[in-house]
């Protein structure tokens, strides 16, 4: 069974925090995602990796940015939280080069910003 | 740009209800597409996929997907709902771009 982790499943934080989301897969697969969950607005795409060290700009890049230093494990950071970003975090992972691209999806991080 | 549309943002049915929930696409070429549910407090999980093929597909729980490519739709159906399909439900598209496009989400409350 894929499984896909989340360092917190609920994150208090203060406007300007730096903040660190972090999640691990354990099914070796290559690719490596965050969106957000909003109600009304489905899941968004922040980043993603297609391997270590490598990312790309999802559809709202803007205020944050990612770290993958090994395949199992890919950051979110915030590098000064506002309250905009308060919001669910969605970590998935998927299989490189299948077209299915069957994406698993970790529990979420609730991250709240005051 | 790619785009996915989910018109029934809360939908409330008695169990035993018929469901269909709409999904529309807009992409020109190739499409793979997806439904994702999820129950409360739970995981976002595959319910089925359409990659090629016989266009109904069948998922788990009963569900089932069409996708017409000339209505660029493929909506969800499942003949008889029970109490246990409460969840919120999201139509998900991929044309080779390596991420999901997802729609904004149906929430579906089943009454008793």
């Amino acid at each position: 069974d894929v499984k896909v982790t989340q360092s917190s499943r609920y994150l208090v934080k203060r406007t300007g925090e730096k903040v660190f989301l972090e999640c691990v897969q354990d099914m070796d697969h290559e690719n490596m995602f965050w969106y957000r969950q909003d109600p009304g607005l489905g899941l968004r795409l922040i980043y993603f990796s297609y391997d270590v060290k490598m990312k790309e700009k999802g559809d709202i890049p803007e205020g944050y940015s990612v770290s993958r230093e090994k395949k199992e494990r890919f950051s979110l950071i915030l590098e000064s939280a506002s309250t905009n970003q308060t919001s669910m975090y969605l970590c998935a992972s998927s299989i490189q080069g299948a077209s299915t691209d069957t994406q698993y999806f970790g529990p979420g991080t609730r991250l709240t910003v005051l | 740009a790619q785009s996915v549309s989910q018109h029934n943002h809360h939908v409330i049915l008695s169990e035993a209800a018929s469901l269909e929930l709409g999904c529309n696409y807009s992409y020109g070429g190739t499409v793979n597409l997806f439904w994702y549910v999820q129950y409360p407090g739970q995981h976002l999980q595959l319910l089925l996929k359409y990659f090629s093929g016989d266009p109904l597909v069948k998922g788990i729980k009963g569900f089932e997907a069409e996708f017409i490519k000339s209505k660029f739709s493929f909506n969800l159906r499942k003949p008889s709902v029970q109490w246990s399909d409460t969840a919120e439900y999201f139509c998900a598209l991929y044309t080779g771009r390596r991420a999901l496009t997802f729609g904004s989400g149906t929430r579906l409350q089943v009454q008793p």
